[in-house]
């Protein structure tokens, strides 16, 4: 299996909702990332988990909540979003490589698109 | 990380190849060259990587001269499907404990004419 899946595909909540997004990867890869696309712009990294553990979180506000329950699974966990946050969101995963062994290189989902309405 | 510049679009006829060239001068030893493909509402998907020379798949090749101030990405015989936005990577952000972080510059939107 060669996949990163992303359920649900679209997803249209009010901002009193809250719902959950989640991935799933059995490459054995040990980093797993939340990125968010808005229309016309790059992927931005929100969250880098690394063995299940945050590692990084780019300054994203409360409202997403990552959770990493094993190494197979990333969800994030939405809470009184805004319609600002309607947007393409991607999760990844990549070999965990030490430092200086390279580059890894990603394998992406085809991510869930948010409507906030 | 190393800034890169690309064109932010392209267009090409079917059957042409097509060279995307990236400049990233403040590229570091370290730093690897990776190029990813988007298509609309899609993740990126992982197109190729290099170091220095040249690398060949059987997607594409990657042509980065001895400086390594900029890389070319070359796609021979496009067809319509390989219309697509195609990110330049330089180097990526160790984040600790094996993972990495990539930040995406603009892009390069290529459009396949018929």
């Amino acid at each position: 299996d060669t996949e990163v899946t992303q359920t649900p595909k679209h997803l249209v909540m009010g901002m009193t909702n809250k719902k959950s997004l989640k991935c799933e990867q059995h490459m054995g890869h040990r980093a797993m990332y939340w990125y968010k696309q808005k229309a016309k712009k790059p992927p931005e990294l929100m969250f880098v988990y690394s063995y299940e553990k945050l590692s990084i979180n780019e300054s994203v506000p409360s409202r997403f909540s990552p959770e990493c329950p094993n190494s197979s699974l990333l969800n994030l966990h939405l809470h009184a979003l805004q319609p600002e946050d309607s947007a393409l969101y991607l999760c990844a995963s990549s070999q965990a490589l030490k430092w200086g062994q390279g580059s890894p290189g990603y394998t992406f989902g085809s991510g869930t698109r948010l409507t906030v309405v | 990380l190393a800034k890169t510049t690309q064109p932010i679009s392209m267009d090409s006829y079917e059957g042409q190849e097509v060279n995307i060239t990236c400049s990233h001068n403040n590229i570091a030893t370290n730093d690897y060259i990776t190029w990813y493909q988007q298509f609309p509402s899609q993740g990126p998907r992982f197109i190729i990587q290099g170091y220095k020379t040249k690398v060949t798949n059987e997607v594409a090749s990657l042509f980065i001269p001895a400086d390594r101030k900029s890389s070319t990405l070359s796609l021979p015989r496009v067809s319509l499907s390989d219309t697509a936005v195609y990110y330049c990577l330089v180097g990526d952000k160790y984040s600790g404990a094996g993972s990495y972080q990539l930040t995406f510059g603009k892009g390069t939107k290529l459009s396949v004419i018929p």
